[in-house]
């Protein structure tokens, strides 16, 4: 059974920093490439940021372009998510979020989706 | 970037009805649409996928439709478990963009 389970979410004053986590199992991770995707309170969805298999290729939303940076450990079986300069406007729920196909090079629906981690910016 | 419009925002149905959710995007993106549903408190999960291919799993009261730049999702006759929040997405190119959604209520 896939499983994607997010951690590092709390609260966090304005200005902060954060990492997000996303710890895999059930599948070849290596294999696959991976999103984040956030929800602000009652809203709907955004996606973040992009990552190829290798790691060697992300992609940013323009939101969080320059702020954030996403990484994967193959070896770890583990994605992370680097947010620095937090704004309020950058309070949601973050998921950790799998391509549907691996290869595709991120032009693929999304199949398997974390709990989400929420992170609450606020002074 | 390719925007996402989807109606309505909210829909009233009752058990039985036949619904239909419909999702706009302002450009061509094929057939690279998903949808996708999400109840409170929980992940979305992956519903339909390159517009019309049901996920494995998913019940076949459940179908999409479309391509270019409209698309549909039906429920054939609407069940207590399918009273949540529909997105459709578009994974055309990069930025991935979502609908705003669609709240379906118990009438």
């Amino acid at each position: 059974e896939v499983q994607l389970v997010e951690s590092g979410g709390g609260l966090v004053q304005p200005g902060g920093f954060l990492r997000l986590s996303c710890e895999a199992s059930g599948f070849t991770f290596s294999s696959y490439e991976l999103n984040w995707v956030r929800q602000a309170p009652g809203k709907g969805l955004e996606w973040l940021s992009y990552i190829s298999d290798s790691g060697n290729t992300v992609y940013y939303a323009d939101s969080v372009e320059g702020r954030f940076t996403m990484s994967r450990d193959n070896a770890k079986n583990s994605l992370y998510l680097q947010m620095n300069s937090l704004r309020a406007e950058d309070t949601a729920v973050y998921y950790c979020v799998r391509d549907g196909t691996p290869g595709t090079f991120g032009m693929v629906h999304f199949d398997n989706w974390g709990q989400g981690t929420l992170v609450t910016v606020s002074s | 970037d390719i925007q996402m419009t989807q109606s309505p925002s909210t829909l009233s149905a009752s058990v039985g009805d036949r619904v239909t959710i419909t999702c706009r995007a302002s450009q061509t993106i094929d057939s690279w649409l998903a949808w996708y549903q999400q109840k409170p408190g929980k992940a979305p999960k992956l519903l339909i996928y390159k517009a019309s291919t049901l996920e494995s799993g998913v019940p076949s009261r459940f179908s999409g439709s479309g391509s270019g730049t409209e698309f549909t999702l039906t429920i054939s006759s609407q069940q207590p478990d399918d009273f949540a929040t529909y997105f459709c997405q578009q994974y055309k190119r990069f930025p991935i963009t979502f609908g705003r959604g669609t709240r379906l209520e118990i009438k």
